[in-house]
C-alpha cells in the first residue's frame, strides 16, 4: 500500500479483556517497531522486526503485551488482561531497513480506550 | 542509555514569527537525527533528517543542524505559518542500540494569526 496502517482506529474495551491491534507495514519495508503515545507522553518503544531476526522485546512493559509478525508483514500486537493505565495511541512504523539512516514512517494509531 | 531531551511546550507564536524548538541529546555511539511532525489528527510524519555531524537537513523551510561539540539539533523557521501548528518531535535512532527510536516528549506550537 501507499502507507502503514493500522486496525482498528479506535478501540474501547473493559478493563481484563483482551486486545489486538493490526499493523500492515508499507511493502518491502523489513523493519516494523511498534511504539505507545500516552497523553502528555512522548513516544515509548515497544518492539521491533527486522526480518526474519528474533524481535527485539526490550521495550514490552509486561508480560501481559506480546507481538508477532506472519510471514514477515502485517504485525499483530496483543494486550492480555488490559489495565486502566495501557489506555494510550498505539502507534506502529516501518522502514526499509534498520541502519541508522532509515526513516521510520508511521501509520495512523489506534486509540485505545480501557474502562 | 540514549535519550532526547527536547523544549517543553506549548509554544505559541504569532503568524511571520521566528520559531526555535530546542533539543539535545546523550548517545554513546554516532546518531542520526530527526524531526517529526504530527498535525492535528494526524500521524506522525518525517520532517526532516540528518545522518551525520555537521549536515543540515532541511524541508518546509525549517531547518537543523546535527551539532556533535554541542550534542543538539535544534529546529528553526524563520517565519511561520498557521500551518505550522502541530507537535513536533525529536527523535534520534543508532545502531548500537538497534536502530530503535528515542524520541522527545513533543513540543506543541500553535500559531495565531
Amino acid at each position: 500500500g501507499a502507507g502503514v496502517s493500522q486496525s482498528p482506529s479506535n478501540k474501547v474495551t473493559e478493563k481484563g479483556k483482551d486486545v489486538e491491534l493490526r499493523c500492515d507495514p508499507i511493502s518491502g519495508h523489513t523493519a516494523l517497531y511498534w511504539y505507545r503515545q500516552s497523553l502528555g507522553q512522548g513516544l515509548e518503544f515497544l518492539i521491533y522486526f527486522q526480518g526474519n531476526s528474533a524481535p527485539d522485546k526490550s521495550g514490552l512493559p509486561s508480560d501481559r503485551f506480546s507481538a508477532e509478525r506472519t510471514g514477515g508483514s502485517v504485525s499483530t500486537l496483543t494486550i492480555q488482561r488490559t489495565q486502566q493505565e495501557d489506555s494510550a495511541v498505539y502507534l506502529c512504523a516501518s522502514s526499509l531497513g534498520t541502519g541508522e539512516k532509515e526513516t521510520q514512517y508511521f501509520g495512523p494509531g489506534t486509540r485505545l480506550l480501557v474502562l | 542509555g540514549d535519550s532526547v531531551t527536547q523544549m517543553e511546550g506549548p509554544v505559541t507564536l504569532s503568524e511571520e514569527a521566528f520559531l526555535t524548538i530546542n533539543c539535545t541529546y546523550t548517545a554513546t555511539g554516532y546518531p542520526s537525527l530527526f524531526w517529526y511532525v504530527q498535525y492535528p489528527g494526524e500521524g506522525l510524519q518525517l520532517l526532516l533528517k540528518a545522518t551525520k555531524a555537521d549536515d543540515k537537513g532541511s524541508n518546509k523551510g525549517f531547518e537543523a543542524t546535527y551539532r556533535k561539540e554541542t550534542t543538539s539539533f535544534h529546529l528553526e523557521k524563520g517565519s511561520v505559518q498557521v500551518s505550522d501548528s502541530a507537535v513536533y518531535f525529536c527523535a534520534l535512532s543508532a545502531s548500537n542500540t538497534g536502530n530503535q527510536f528515542y524520541f522527545g516528549t513533543g513540543t506543541s506550537l500553535t500559531v495565531i494569526p
